[in-house]
């Protein structure tokens, strides 16, 4: 089964602090994405990325930006944490887009 | 816009019968179609899929129809289980200049009673 592992659970940080958020799949899925789920939203898609070194914007790409440096490793950063970045994030992995395998979460918290 | 939505943000039934979850999207040139379970504290976790070329899909229990003239998607769950108890999601394959992405929909909160 495809594993995708997101580094933490349960995240609080304070505002204006650098966040990284980390995810790890082990099927050498060349495509991996960022989704914040809000609730009355549903998922909203961050960034993603085809291949190493590369990024595309998603949706709602103001105030983080990615870093995908190896195949398996995806990673979400918060510049400078706000509030209003208060969210579930879900990483995703996926073969050429399609059937995303998900991560458990990580709910942040920005106080 | 194009998106995806879906019908009841909450459906509650009882154990054993049979649930239907909609789905309404708006992309027409869509081509495949996923749905998607998300327990309490767990990431969304992969029902069953199927293709534009496709009106009916069955698994285990479950069952998708799609209905590309009025662009609608549906999900049957037969004898509805305790565990069925959760938040459902549809989502659509859009393909851009930049790839492909899936477009999610709201989610229905599926609440089973015993």
């Amino acid at each position: 089964d495809v594993k995708v592992t997101q580094s933490s659970r349960y995240l609080v940080k304070r505002t204006g602090e650098k966040v990284f958020l980390e995810c790890v799949q082990d099927m050498d899925h060349e495509n991996m994405f960022w989704y914040r789920q809000d609730p009355g939203l549903g998922l909203r898609l961050i960034y993603f990325s085809y291949d190493v070194k590369m990024k595309e914007k998603g949706d709602i790409p103001e105030g983080y930006s990615v870093s995908r440096e190896k195949k398996e490793r995806f990673s979400l950063i918060l510049e400078s944490a706000s509030t209003n970045q208060t969210s579930m994030y879900l990483c995703a992995s996926s073969f050429y887009g399609i059937s995303q395998h998900f991560g458990d979460g990580t709910r942040l918290s920005i106080l | 816009g194009e998106s995806v939505g879906l019908h009841l943000p909450t459906l509650s039934v009882q154990e054993g019968d049979n649930s239907i979850i909609n789905c309404a999207y708006s992309n027409s040139a869509s081509d495949y179609f996923i749905w998607y379970k998300q327990e309490s504290g767990k990431g969304p976790q992969f029902i069953i899929d199927i293709r534009s070329n496709m009106d009916k899909r069955q698994g285990q229990r479950v069952t998708v129809l799609l209905n590309k003239t009025v662009k609608h998607l549906s999900l049957q769950i037969a004898a509805t289980q305790p565990g069925d108890s959760a938040v459902y999601f549809c989502a659509e394959n859009l393909t851009n200049q930049a790839g492909t992405a899936l477009i999610f929909g709201k989610g229905t909160t599926l609440s089973v009673s015993s």
